[in-house]
């Protein structure tokens, strides 16, 4: 089954630093990544995924990632925080049932953001 | 447009009782996916549709829990006998389509406490 992790569960930041989000994968086959953001008494939204392609992409509110094959890694990175990012995030790869084909996400164990004014 | 809604927002019930989530997807979206989102457990998957037909329930966590969709548009998460355990946040999404690269979105919703 795929997986994924994200070893840090607070990431500290000063506003106008950049930041970086951790996430780990673990697959067999190709890797289908995706970054999500959950503010208080939020749902998840969608900020970015990596399909195929460029290993940089990009995503909404000035997000990227950078996807790293030799490390299986699919950092999130900001080039400068905003407080307003403070936030919990969860990175999560798409799991395909080789009976099924069902496809559901499964998701890292979530990021907690702070960023300080 | 409309994103994923999903009611009640926040639902409080007494263990034993049975409990009704609601999930309207995006309009057009074949695909309608539960999660729950609990302290220790993180984000683990429900259930699955494709149109009205569950392909996947393995991730129900008993037969307490059910989910049906009609029309291919709304469904509805029940819940029987809660217990306090259930108490978590249900989350709803939904996708255009069931593929590899179809992007899940989420609605905000519905925090579960059972008393």
């Amino acid at each position: 089954a795929q997986s994924v992790a994200q070893p840090e569960d607070q990431v500290n930041v000063a506003e106008g630093n950049p930041l970086t989000v951790k996430c780990t994968y673990s697959v067999s086959g190709n890797p289908y990544l995706f970054w999500y953001v959950q503010y208080p008494n939020r749902g998840l939204q969608f900020l970015l995924k990596y399909i195929t392609g460029d290993n940089l992409v990009k995503g909404s509110y000035g997000f990227e990632a950078e996807f790293n094959k030799s490390q299986t890694s699919f950092h999130l990175k900001k080039p400068s925080a905003l407080v307003s990012d403070s936030a919990l995030y969860f990175c999560a790869v798409r799991d395909r049932d080789g009976n099924t084909g069902f496809q559901k996400l499964v998701f890292g164990t979530g990021t907690r953001l702070l960023v300080s004014p | 447009g409309a994103g994923v809604s999903q009611s009640p927002s926040n639902k409080v019930t007494e263990k034993g009782k049975d409990v009704e989530l609601r999930c309207d997807p995006i309009s057009g979206h074949t695909a309608l996916y539960w999660y729950r989102q609990s302290l220790g457990q993180g984000l683990e998957f429900l259930i699955y549709f494709q149109g009205n037909s569950a392909p996947d329930k393995s991730g129900l966590p008993s037969d307490r829990f059910s989910a049906e969709r009609t029309g291919g548009s709304v469904s509805t998460l029940t819940i029987q006998r809660t217990q306090q355990e259930d108490s978590a946040v249900y989350l709803c999404a939904s996708s255009l389509r069931a593929g590899i690269t179809d992007t899940q979105y989420f609605g905000p919703g519905t925090r579960l406490t059972v008393l």
